[in-house]
This record gives structure tokens, C-alpha cells and sequence, in this order.
């Protein structure tokens, strides 16, 4: 069974700009949730769609936001880039929500210059 | 604001038992607890999951205590390939469920 597939792998952007990630999960699992990771923060969580619906947010600002298709794909969506907004961003899909085993994609290096 | 706290880092020799504790004192009275395993460059790969008392599998144990405001993750006989970052994630009570990793254990094994 094919694993959770991010793309793309690396980025590089500039402060003001926007940028749009994408998530593939496994075959079958309806829940993707995104995860911000930094040095300084750690691992943050974002959001969780289940179903193509906005199940549960974390604590950040209306920048950063999603949305799930049909087919389970997950996009995330960064406007008005600023330099903290530089992480690992990491897509992880299960069955049915964060409180499932996960699988985690290699996730997407953002940088902003 | 509530943290789910772990210690930052720990060091273990090949073959002994590492005990990674995982402190939650606000977590969601419905939710899971689950631990996690990082590599550099990879994403977190699940390792353990429970809600209560004692849960084992072929890698780990998890143990949780009534309260619930703590958990341990427990390693057999770790290897050097047991080197990692190791998270536990919970949900901590409050509005939205907030979805919450712990701050991260580096595990470095010794051989």
C-alpha cells in the first residue's frame, strides 16, 4: 500500500508571497491533518479534515488554511508569507482522526526569504 | 496555557530499558494518548497508542496512570536503531480539542 505522498518536497518563497501544499493519503483513510514543525516550536498542529470537513483547528492565524477533496487529497494553503512561517509543514492521514494511528508523509520544507 | 511536557533528552546503553515519561495534566477526558518515533528527515512513525492502564505491543508498553496526567513509554532492551526523537500527542481539554505533541525526548543509545 502506497504511504502518504507530500508535495513538493522543498520550497522556496519570498516574504508576501503565497503558497499551496499537497497531501495524498493512504488508499481508504478519510482523515488528513497537517503539522508545522520548527526548531524553536516543535511539532504544532494545524488542522484536521475529516471527510472534507474542518473537524478540529489549532492555534494559528487565519494565514494558514485547508481544505480536503473528495478523494480524501488535502491541500494547505500559506497567503502573506512571513520568515517564521520557514518549517517542515507534515501531512499525516488515518482511518478516522488524530486519536488513530497516523501515518506521516516526508513532509514539505518551506523556506521564506 | 496547558504544555504537554517531556524531558529533553536521555541517554541509554544497547540492551536496557528507557522509560520515557510524558507529562498532560489538562488532556481531553475522551482522547487517546499516542507516541510517536522520529528520524531525522522523516516524518513521526506511530509507535503506541492507549487510553488507560497498561497497553503492549512487539516494541513497546505504555503505561498511564488513573489520572491520567502522565504517561510512560517504555522500551525494552533498546538498540542503537532506537536513536530518535521520541513525541507523545494528545488532546487537551478546552474548546477545540487541542492537538497537542509533547515537547520532544532525544533518545541517543550508547553502544
Amino acid at each position: 500500500k502506497a504511504g502518504v505522498t507530500q508535495t513538493p518536497r522543498y520550497l522556496i518563497k519570498t516574504r508576501g508571497q503565497q503558497v499551496t501544499l499537497s497531501c495524498s493519503p493512504i488508499s481508504g483513510h478519510r482523515s488528513v491533518s497537517w503539522y508545522q514543525q520548527t526548531p524553536g516550536q516543535g511539532l504544532q498542529f494545524l488542522f484536521e479534515y475529516f471527510s472534507e470537513t474542518q473537524r478540529n483547528k489549532g492555534n494559528f492565524p487565519g494565514r494558514f488554511s485547508g481544505r480536503q477533496f473528495s478523494n480524501s487529497r488535502s491541500e494547505m494553503n500559506v497567503s502573506t508569507l512571513e520568515l517564521g512561517d520557514s518549517a517542515l509543514y507534515l501531512c499525516a492521514s488515518s482511518l478516522a482522526g488524530h486519536s488513530y494511528e497516523q501515518y506521516f508523509g516526508p513532509g514539505t520544507r518551506l523556506t521564506v526569504t | 496555557l496547558a504544555k504537554t511536557t517531556q524531558p529533553i533528552s536521555m541517554d541509554s546503553y544497547e540492551g536496557q530499558e528507557v522509560n520515557i515519561t510524558c507529562s498532560h495534566n489538562n488532556i481531553a477526558t475522551n482522547d487517546y494518548i499516542t507516541w510517536y518515533q522520529q528520524f531525522p528527515s522523516q516524518g513521526p512513525r506511530f509507535i503506541i497508542q492507549g487510553y488507560k492502564t497498561k497497553v503492549t505491543n512487539e516494541v513497546a508498553s505504555l503505561f498511564i496512570p488513573a489520572d491520567r496526567k502522565s504517561s510512560t513509554l517504555s522500551l525494552p532492551r533498546v538498540s542503537l536503531s532506537d536513536t530518535a526523537v521520541y513525541y507523545c500527542l494528545v488532546a487537551l481539554s478546552g474548546g477545540y480539542q487541542k492537538v497537542t505533541f509533547g515537547t520532544g525526548t532525544k533518545l541517543q543509545v550508547i553502544p
